[in-house]
């Protein structure tokens, strides 16, 4: 069964402090890491998708890696805009996403 | 542009009332989706539609009953809900590929409390 594990669940950062979140999945054939950002109230954000170990991409303060077994979401000066819920998710089957619970990000001034 | 929109924002019902919530894109997607989220939890597939018909039912009670009029439309039917039911209702939209790229897309959801 498809499993995917987000780390830690919440982590609380000073401005400009960097660091990283982790997604751990188990599955059959990765056809698709997804990360997403989702604010309070309002619906996920689509931030990346990584397909192959060793892939990495990059938006402004934020940066994902691949390997085989596990994503980093590296957050790199971060400010007090990036405070949010960060979620991971792997592609089953043609449609469906599983998703882990999220790491909810406090970025203190 | 990446625009999933949704109506209401905001609803709340009884357990005997009948209301809908809706979502529209025009992406040009033919994947649609819903999604329920509790609070503090990732979101849960409910339905999707391919193409205008429905693809997955992931064994939602039959008080949510789901409509695609049109590629760009997607409706959730609501009756006789219980207050367990109150949730953020998302909805989604992908290119509907099945392939490795597509992408969801999410709306804005609709927080519904079930009095």
């Amino acid at each position: 069964e498809d499993q995917v594990t987000q780390s830690p669940e919440a982590l609380r950062l000073q401005e400009g402090e960097s660091s990283s979140l982790n997604c751990s999945y188990t599955v059959s054939g990765l056809r698709g890491l997804f990360w997403y950002r989702q604010d309070p109230g309002k619906g996920p954000e689509f931030l990346f998708t990584l397909y192959s170990a060793g892939e990495e991409k990059e938006k402004e303060r934020l940066k994902a890696t691949l390997t085989k077994k596990e994503s980093f979401l590296h957050i790199t000066a971060p400010k007090p805009e990036d405070s949010a819920t960060y979620l991971c998710a792997v592609r089953q089957g043609a449609q469906k996403l599983v998703f882990g619970q999220g790491t909810r990000l406090t970025i203190n001034p | 542009d990446t625009e999933v929109t949704q109506t209401p924002k905001h609803l709340v019902m009884g357990m005997t009332n009948k209301k809908s919530l809706k979502c529209e894109q025009h992406m040009g997607h033919r994947a649609m989706y819903w999604y329920k989220q509790k609070a503090k939890k990732p979101p849960e597939l409910m339905f999707v539609y391919s193409y205008e018909k429905l693809s997955i039912n992931e064994s939602v009670p039959s008080r949510f009953s789901p409509e695609c009029p049109n590629s760009s439309l997607l409706n959730l039917h609501l009756h006789a809900l219980q207050p367990e039911d109150s949730a953020l209702y998302l909805c989604a939209s992908s290119r509907g590929l099945a392939d490795r790229t597509d992408t969801q897309y999410f709306g804005p959801g609709t927080r519904l409390t079930v009095l």
